[in-house]
């Protein structure tokens, strides 16, 4: 398996834009989580889901943050319009139940 | 609300050297605990996860402990080298996963 794969890598963006975080979990897993890491606040839970289902969004900042979860195989995190507090490092992580969960690569988003 | 603490918060040690890092968490109802690396400017690797009805567990060179009724847990290095440098993260899992601060270990050859 190639692991939790998240897209872009890299994001840089101006304020005020939209900015959407794509996010493909293991084959087989039932949780997807996103996260969030920055320097003053490390890493934080935004949302998860389990079977497709958002189950606890309470660390979701603001109503400009929205996450998705269409299949099994896929999520997205949007940010509209972003603000240059966004600017972090993103990661999403997937588990089978409650066991492990694997990270993806993250995603650096620069909003300027 | 569960907090968890990392202490050291940095810790710099020559090759070799055996080492211990610690992890406290206040609320000691938890499925399990789970550690993790993360190398500069990537992601998290799993390293090991500790279910709450065991006391330890090992995998290489690595072995975690956990003490739920204390709210400890230790990952003990053994014979370091400088490919362990990296921060170390310990993470436990309530109603969701809660991350210490980390400890970043630098081992220098």
């Amino acid at each position: 398996d190639a692991g939790v794969i998240q897209s872009p890598r890299h994001e840089v963006t101006e304020m005020g834009q939209e900015v959407t975080l794509r996010c493909k979990p293991i084959s087989g897993h039932n949780s997807l989580f996103w996260y969030r890491q920055t320097m003053m606040r490390g890493l934080e839970l935004l949302i998860y889901f389990n079977n497709n289902v958002p189950i606890d969004d309470s660390g979701m900042p603001e109503d400009r943050f929205s996450a998705k979860m269409p299949n099994a195989s896929f999520s997205t995190l949007k940010i509209q319009p972003s603000e240059p507090r966004d600017s972090a490092v993103y990661f999403c992580a997937s588990s089978l139940l409650d066991h492990e969960q694997y990270f993806g690569p993250g995603t650096r988003l620069t909003v300027t | 609300k569960q907090e968890v603490t990392q202490i050291p918060a940095a810790l710099s040690v020559p090759e070799g050297e055996n080492l211990v890092l610690n992890c406290s968490f206040t609320d000691s109802a938890i499925y399990n605990l789970q550690w993790f690396r993360q190398d500069p400017g990537k992601g998290l690797t799993s390293l090991l996860l500790i279910q709450s009805s065991q006391r330890e567990q090992t995998s290489g060179r690595l072995n975690a402990s956990l003490d739920k009724s204390s709210g400890r847990s230790t990952l003990y290095i053994a014979a370091s080298q400088p490919g362990d440098s990296a921060t170390y993260l310990c993470a436990v899992h309530g109603n969701k996963l809660v991350f210490g601060a980390g400890t970043i270990l630098r081992v220098k050859s």
